[in-house]
């Protein structure tokens, strides 16, 4: 168990509709990144929040949003949802994360199924 | 950007043999090297990382070492059990970029009793 949190575990929904991933970190962890994993794209990097701030951004829809409240738990929100968008999309954090290369834990994922 | 490559994409060994995984990575200015394990319906798990500073790790049966000429940090899982079947991938983290670690492919490693 890495102590990162993901809820809900699976969602299934329709073509167009939103959801919310929602994330929580290692205690004491400042930094969360969210990473969408598929069968043709692999792991790839979406974004990340440091202490509540947008830190870095990588190829994510604009569809897509994220952010990271007061008391550090994130969420990822996708909206006008494709079939494509169906993987399996994890959040990891790490203490740091800003000026550093530390280590990121992953959590359990969401798998997201869009019919 | 970074690219990272991975190879074999399956593996299949018996019980007690050694594993040997290659990971590339383009980028000169990466200065972070994990390795992950992936089991069925579960997240990734960190099971060893370098750093760009450290020429070789070790953590029991698993080791990684790291070379900055050839750009290439292989893993090395010895004594392997079946416990140790499993999706590997490797990632690195270009220092320009932060913290973002790009993946390879993964490699599905079957350990046959």
């Amino acid at each position: 168990d890495s102590g990162v949190t993901q809820t809900p575990k699976h969602l299934i929904t329709a073509t167009g509709q939103r959801v919310t991933l929602r994330c929580s970190p290692r205690s004491g962890d400042l930094s969360v990144y969210w990473y969408q994993q598929s069968l043709d794209q692999g792991l790839q990097f979406l974004i990340q929040y440091y202490n509540g701030e947008e830190r870095a951004k990588g190829n994510i829809l604009e569809r897509f949003s994220a952010q990271q409240f007061p008391d550090l738990h994130s969420e990822l929100n996708l909206s006008s949802l494709e079939l494509g968008d169906s993987a399996l999309y994890f959040c990891a954090s790490s203490p740091l994360g800003s000026g550093y290369t530390d280590t990121q834990y992953f959590g359990p994922g969401t798998r997201l199924t869009v019919l | 950007g970074e690219n990272v490559e991975q190879h074999p994409s399956t593996l299949s060994v018996q019980e007690g043999d050694s594993a040997v995984i290659k990971c590339t990575y383009s980028d000169s200015a990466s200065n972070y090297f994990p390795w992950y394990k992936q089991e069925l319906g579960k997240g990734p798990q960190l099971i060893i990382d370098i750093r760009s500073n450290v020429g070789e790790k070790k953590d029991q049966r698993i080791a990684v070492t790291l070379n900055k000429t050839a750009k290439h940090f292989p893993l090395h899982i010895t004594e392997t059990q079946p416990e140790d079947s499993a999706v590997y991938f490797c990632a690195a983290t270009p220092r320009v970029s932060g913290s973002r670690l790009t993946f390879g492919e993964g490699t599905q490693l079957t350990v046959n009793p």
